[in-house]
């Protein structure tokens, strides 16, 4: 049962443009939320979080959106660098405690 | 570097082994959590200690256990291993335990042949 989805595999952007990733969950007490990126043999990384109190988090170039009537997330790089090319997970929890939920992930390649 | 640590980087076993998989969270972080990264699969949680006692379990096999130490490092034990059981575990720590970000370790990499 996947509460978290990442439907999209695979993206690529060329570089200087915005990069769109996107996340449904299914659980409606779901209250934060996170996004975290991961190079190949490193262990994921923490990004950028939203609390279901806000619609929208900002930090640099990349923003979070929330949408809770559609249960969808999106996080957006601008502009996107080389660099970012990785594999991006949303993640999801409750706040009944701090276990996350993860999708399956969306691999990122940002073309120069 | 996160500061989470995990041992070996890399294990290779056979079926119906046992291995033990280690973890060292952050200074200071109290609650330690379980992963496994199967093929295209996402993160699945398996189990989360705070302070040395269980807190939440998720899809862990009975094959499967883990324990956090008084020093605060947990440990994984894997039993009975299947092919299927090959994957990235990983290990990550917060501070309570509450709605914070994770931290995770680089991970160790199991492979059941």
């Amino acid at each position: 049962d996947q509460q978290v989805k990442q439907n999209s595999p695979s993206l690529s952007v060329q570089e200087g443009r915005i990069s769109i990733l996107n996340c449904d969950y299914t659980n409606s007490m779901f209250d934060y939320f996170l996004w975290y990126k991961k190079y190949p043999a490193e262990g994921p990384t923490f990004l950028i979080s939203i609390s279901s109190i806000k619609d929208k988090n900002e930090d640099g170039r990349f923003t979070v959106f929330l949408n809770k009537s559609a249960k969808h997330l999106s996080l957006h790089i601008v502009p996107s660098q080389p660099g970012d090319s990785a594999v991006y997970f949303c993640a999801a929890s409750a706040n009944t405690g701090n276990q996350f939920y993860f999708g399956t992930g969306t691999s990122l390649t940002v073309i120069p | 570097d996160s500061g989470v640590t995990q041992t070996p980087k890399h294990l290779i076993t056979a079926t119906g082994q046992r291995v033990t998989l280690r973890c060292s969270p952050r200074s200071g972080d109290l609650s330690v959590y379980w992963y496994q990264q199967s093929l295209d699969q996402g993160l699945q949680f398996l189990i989360q200690y705070y302070n040395g006692e269980e807190r939440a379990k998720g899809n862990i096999l009975e094959r499967f256990s883990a324990q956090q130490f008084p020093d605060l490092h947990s440990e994984l034990n894997l039993s009975s291993l299947e092919l299927g059981d090959s994957a990235l575990y990983f290990c990550a720590s917060t501070r309570t335990g509450r709605s914070e970000k994770l931290f995770f370790g680089s991970g160790t990499q199991l492979s059941v042949l």
